[in-house]
């Protein structure tokens, strides 16, 4: 079954105290992307990643790291995390076709984390 | 960074009835993309244009990518109550899924039964 799994799902912790949500796909998909979505918002892109090694920033990266040693894992650092960090925390993975013999484009949201920093 | 507009921010309508919603930009995108959140889950890929002028259809739903490149638009035809939900849309400048993307604020649906 095409999955992208996230942990922890849920997550309260102390400003200051480094956290690492970790994510993970099993399509074989190149390319991943790390969101925040907060209420009333649509998701804001704060990291991607078109291939291993290769990262870059999305439109609110500060405050964040990522890395991309693996094909399928893409994990999101928070060095120091601060209360303005309490979010919902999306992790996805897609994959372009040909568009030939029926073959699409393909994309999966992991399930989401909910982080709390007090 | 870029910014789409998504209107309208939430729709009441009573089940059979049609949707319509837009989101418009102030730049191009090479691609659109459609999603549905339904609460606590991630959002689900409903449709993705990639050409100017294309028109997508996934069941009871149409998608329209804008001539200007500056806009989508996505209707529902005949809601059902499943249909309940939030959409979105997301613009890209790169292929499908590679680069940055750029997300409305949503558009949150009601059906009454």
């Amino acid at each position: 079954e095409a999955q992208v799994t996230q942990n922890p799902r849920y997550l309260i912790t102390v400003t200051g105290k480094k956290l690492t949500v970790t994510c993970s796909q099993n399509m074989n998909h190149e390319y991943m992307s790390w969101y925040r979505q907060d209420p009333g918002l649509g998701l804001r892109q704060i990291y991607y990643s078109m291939n291993v090694e290769v990262t870059d920033k999305g439109d609110v990266p500060e405050g964040y790291k990522v890395s991309r040693k693996e094909k399928r894992n893409f994990p999101l650092i928070l060095e120091s995390p601060s209360p303005n960090q309490t979010s919902l925390y999306f992790c996805a993975s897609s994959s372009t076709s040909n568009h030939q013999d029926g073959d699409q484009d393909t994309q999966y949201f992991g399930p989401g984390t909910r982080l709390l920093v007090l | 960074g870029q910014q789409l507009n998504q209107s309208p921010q939430s729709m009441f309508i009573q089940e059979g009835e049609d949707v319509s919603m837009n989101c418009t930009s102030s730049s191009i995108f090479n691609t659109w993309l459609w999603y549905k959140q339904d609460p606590g889950e991630g959002p689900v890929l409903l449709i993705a244009l990639y050409k100017a002028g294309e028109l997508t259809s996934n069941g009871r739903l149409t998608a329209q990518f804008g001539t200007t490149r500056k806009d989508s638009f996505l209707n529902i035809s005949a809601s059902i109550p499943s249909d309940v939900g939030i959409y979105f849309c997301a613009g890209q400048l790169r292929n499908f899924g590679a680069g940055k993307s750029t997300f409305g604020d949503g558009t949150t649906l009601t059906v009454k039964p």
